[in-house]
């Protein structure tokens, strides 16, 4: 079945520096990316939507000049968090889609912490 | 707004037992709908989803989940369940819109098994 990976599944941070963390669809291309936050215990929250070769959509409170997402090729987006705080501490998690109207993919989600 | 509900945070149930999970959804036209897995520090897993046609979908790992129109619920359930059922379910809504498909997730649904 389809594949999607994400990578690293943990990073430890210092305060003021910057994190990637990239998702790649391993056996499909991947018109659209997703990425989404997650707060323990709590639910998804959808931070941006980014299709291949376009600007990403922010939703409504996710600064897009702190969560740089690029969506370069059809297999792969990458998240990069500038500027890193301890609130942005968090799990990461991105999604992918071929078609239109086709199953999300989840990666495995990045677990970020911020010192 | 469309939104997802998912009214029970924690559910305990016996292994063994049978088991439903209630999702309520709230959208203009009805959506996709979804129920995905969560083990701890992990992606998500789609356990099966509701597009059209029969209400009653079945899934992976023997849940099964019946959309009903008139409640507006998608509840999930599991005959009978097993103690690596453990985990955290999310309920999920899909509207297509003119500006593209955004999943909607509810806020999960804690699910511990007693053996």
């Amino acid at each position: 079945g389809a594949v999607v990976s994400q990578h690293p599944s943990r990073v430890i941070c210092k305060s003021g520096t910057s994190v990637k963390i990239e998702c790649r669809s391993l056996d499909f291309q991947a018109t659209t990316m997703f990425w989404y936050r997650q707060f323990p215990k709590q639910s998804l929250m959808l931070m941006a939507t980014s299709n291949e070769g376009s600007k990403a959509t922010y939703e409504q409170g996710v600064e897009k000049d702190k969560f740089l997402i690029n969506h370069a090729s059809l297999t792969l987006s990458t998240l990069t968090v500038t500027s890193a705080h301890p609130e942005d501490s968090s799990f990461y998690i991105c999604s992918a889609r071929g078609s239109y109207n086709s199953p999300l993919h989840f990666g495995n989600g990045t677990r970020l912490t911020v010192t | 707004a469309q939104s997802v509900t998912q009214p029970d945070i924690h559910i305990t149930v016996s292994e063994g037992a049978s088991l439903e999970l209630r999702c309520n959804y709230s959208y203009g036209a009805t959506p996709y709908l979804f129920w995905y897995v969560q083990s701890p520090g992990q992606g998500l897993q789609l356990l099966l989803k509701y597009f059209s046609g029969d209400t009653l979908v079945q899934g992976i790992k023997g849940f099964e989940a019946e959309f009903k129109r008139s409640q507006s619920s998608f509840n999930l359930r599991k005959p009978s369940v097993h103690w690596s059922d453990a985990a955290e379910y999310f309920c999920a809504g899909e509207e297509i819109t003119g500006g593209g498909n955004k999943l909607t997730f509810g806020t999960g649904t804690q699910l511990k098994v007693e053996l």
